[in-house]
């Protein structure tokens, strides 16, 4: 059983469309990471949300923490070609320093 | 750039074999961090080391062993190759506090014939 679970697994759009992908868990977080990462290369962080219901804004990309903090969204508006790639939630378990990331969504964004 | 490298960027080997993979943290950074991905587990956390020592330990098989020398650069020695040890590997570093902001490196990809 996976810690966090990300939704869709896969998906394709057209330029300029919306977009929101999830991450899921049983689990609460003192804090969540947003990854994304693009083929031949490693992950690079977008974004750390820590407090429940917190909402961040990054240029088209927005974050959300659930109120909960067990589950968070990531909304990107119009996207384009350059948002492809694999898109990972991560979080730390500071007890024991150890990161632990979704499986991902891939996300492909045609011209 | 993240500042963290890895080399080799590429290594094919055969089953059996032994190979050392080698990283460089961002100057500064006392965490190393090692990943391996695959299509079928994903990125998965292996071992973390803190200015030399072990730190944590993930999913790491006991044919896998890594070390931190003084200067802060890691190998992560992998033995006995399996065919299922073909994968991305990855390692991060972090600064010491403060943040939970770790730097990937740009991966080395196994290849196990």
């Amino acid at each position: 059983t996976q810690l966090l679970e990300q939704s869709p697994q896969f998906l394709s759009i057209q330029e300029g469309e919306n977009l929101t992908v999830y991450c899921n868990s049983s689990s609460v977080f003192s804090s969540l990471q947003w990854y994304r990462q693009e083929p031949g290369e490693g992950p690079v962080l977008l974004v750390t949300v820590v407090t429940g219901g917190e909402v961040k804004k990054l240029k088209r990309l927005t974050f959300q923490f659930g109120d909960a903090r067990k589950d968070s969204s990531l909304h990107i508006t119009a996207a384009q070609p350059g948002d492809t790639g694999l898109y990972l939630c991560a979080v730390m378990k500071t007890s024991y320093d150890k990161v632990i990331f979704g499986p991902g969504t891939s996300l492909s964004v045609i011209p | 750039d993240s500042g963290v490298t890895q080399t080799p960027k590429h290594l094919i080997t055969a089953t059996g074999q032994r190979v050392t993979l080698r990283c460089s943290p961002r100057s500064g950074d006392l965490s190393v961090y090692w990943y391996q991905q695959s299509l079928d587990q994903g990125l998965q956390f292996l071992i973390q080391y803190y200015n030399g020592e072990e730190r944590a330990k993930g999913n790491i098989l006991e044919r896998f062993s890594a070390q931190q020398f003084p200067d802060l650069h890691s190998e992560l020695n992998l033995s006995s190759l399996e065919l299922g040890d073909s994968a991305l590997y990855f390692c991060a570093s972090r600064t010491a506090h403060g943040t939970d902001t770790q730097y990937f490196g740009p991966g080395t990809r196994l290849t196990v014939l």
